[in-house]
Parts: C-alpha cells; sequence; structure tokens
C-alpha cells in the first residue's frame, strides 16, 4: 500500500527565514513526484513534477528534490505570500491516482 | 481558458437528501478525478475517468456515483447524503497516461446535518 508522510505538519518562520520541509514516501514504484501547493479555501496549485532521484526543479524561492524514499521542497529566504499548505503526492506506476499526503501549513511572519 | 470550474460552491443538505455535484473542464483533457479533503486526512481519490466513457472506483467510492457524461463534464451524485459525507469535494482533470498533472477546480463545501 502507497503510503505518504509529511512533516512537520506546521511550520512558522520569519520572512527570510529559509527552511525546508520533507515528504517520504512508500510505492512499490515511482512514476513521478508532484508538489502542490493550497490556500485556504481553494483547489490545489500544481508546482513540480520531479521523476527520477536526483532531479531538482526550481521556482522563484521554492526548490524541490528527489530522493528514492523522499522529497524535500525547500524555501529560501521566505515572504508572507508564501504562506499555505503545501502537499506532496508520489504516484505510483501502477496506478493513475495520486496519494496525497495531509501537507504542511507553513506560515510566514512579515 | 477557465480550467476546471465546479457547481455549487457551497451546499447544505439533510440527511438522506440527494445531490449532483457538477465539473466541467475546457483543457481537452482525457481524464477527470473526484477527491475528498477532510481535515488531516489528505485528498482522497472517490472516483476516476481515465478517458470519456470509462469509470473507475478510487480509494473511498461507497455512497457515490459518477457520470461521465461527456470530454469535459464529470458528476459526482450523492443518492442518500449522509453527515461522514461532510467535506471539500475537488474535481481535477489532466491530459492522459503520459502528461498526469493534475490540475484541480476550486471545491464544493457541503454540509449533511
Amino acid at each position: 500500500e502507497d503510503q505518504v508522510t509529511q512533516s512537520p505538519e506546521a511550520l512558522r518562520l520569519q520572512e527570510g527565514e529559509s527552511s525546508s520541509l520533507n515528504c517520504s514516501y512508500t510505492v512499490s514504484g515511482l512514476r513521478g513526484l508532484f508538489w502542490y501547493r493550497q490556500d485556504p479555501g481553494k483547489g490545489p496549485e500544481f508546482l513540480f513534477t520531479l521523476y527520477s532521484a536526483g532531479e531538482e526543479k526550481e521556482k522563484e524561492r521554492l526548490k524541490a528534490t528527489l530522493t528514492k524514499k523522499e522529497s524535500f521542497l525547500h524555501i529560501t529566504a521566505p515572504k508572507p505570500e508564501d504562506s499555505a499548505t503545501y502537499l506532496c503526492a508520489p504516484q505510483d506506476t501502477g496506478r493513475r491516482a495520486l496519494t496525497f499526503g495531509s501537507g504542511t501549513r507553513l506560515q510566514v511572519q512579515p | 481558458n477557465a480550467g476546471v470550474t465546479q457547481t455549487p460552491k457551497f451546499q447544505v443538505l439533510k440527511t438522506g437528501q440527494s445531490m449532483t455535484l457538477q465539473c466541467a473542464q475546457d483543457m481537452n483533457h482525457n481524464s477527470m478525478y473526484w477527491y475528498r479533503q477532510d481535515p488531516g486526512m489528505g485528498l482522497r481519490l472517490i472516483y476516476y475517468s481515465a478517458s470519456e466513457g470509462t469509470t473507475d472506483k478510487g480509494e473511498v467510492p461507497n455512497g457515490y456515483n459518477v457520470s461521465r457524461l461527456n470530454k469535459r463534464e464529470f458528476s459526482l451524485r450523492l443518492e442518500s447524503a449522509a453527515p461522514s459525507q461532510t467535506s471539500v469535494y475537488f474535481c481535477a482533470s489532466s491530459g492522459g497516461f503520459t502528461t498526469d498533472t493534475q490540475y484541480f477546480g476550486p471545491g464544493t463545501r457541503l454540509t449533511v446535518l
């Protein structure tokens, strides 16, 4: 059974204080690892897809990395507008569905 | 280009009532999905449609039915609503087997009393 654990559950940062969010996963075979951002009251917004260990992708202050068992979302010099819940979702090679973690709720204070 | 749209945005039902949640996408995607999101449990797949004319059960299908009306539209029906179905429902779509990024709608917040 596919499993996903995101940590920490909640993270409070000061503006400019860099940190990392963790996504640990167990799948029989990884087809892709997806990261989404979700603002309160809205649907998840796609950020990145990573396909193989060692791959990295960047978007503004965010950088996602992937190993065989984990993915990290690094946030460099965050701003208050980066406050959101970040969701990761691995996709098993044998399944179409994504398995979502319960997310990390990030709050960036000015 | 509206992406994925859902109606209604909010709904309150009494136990035993029925309703249909509507979803439409204008991205010419083949696959569509229904998820529910509950606090602390992440998004869970209810049903999906890999292509027009096909539907399959996801992780939590009990109490729900779906219809893939055409390539654009995918509806979710609650025949006899129960308080356990109080949740936020999201519809998503993706291009297909090799383009599996799922794009989500804004959600429907459903309360069953």
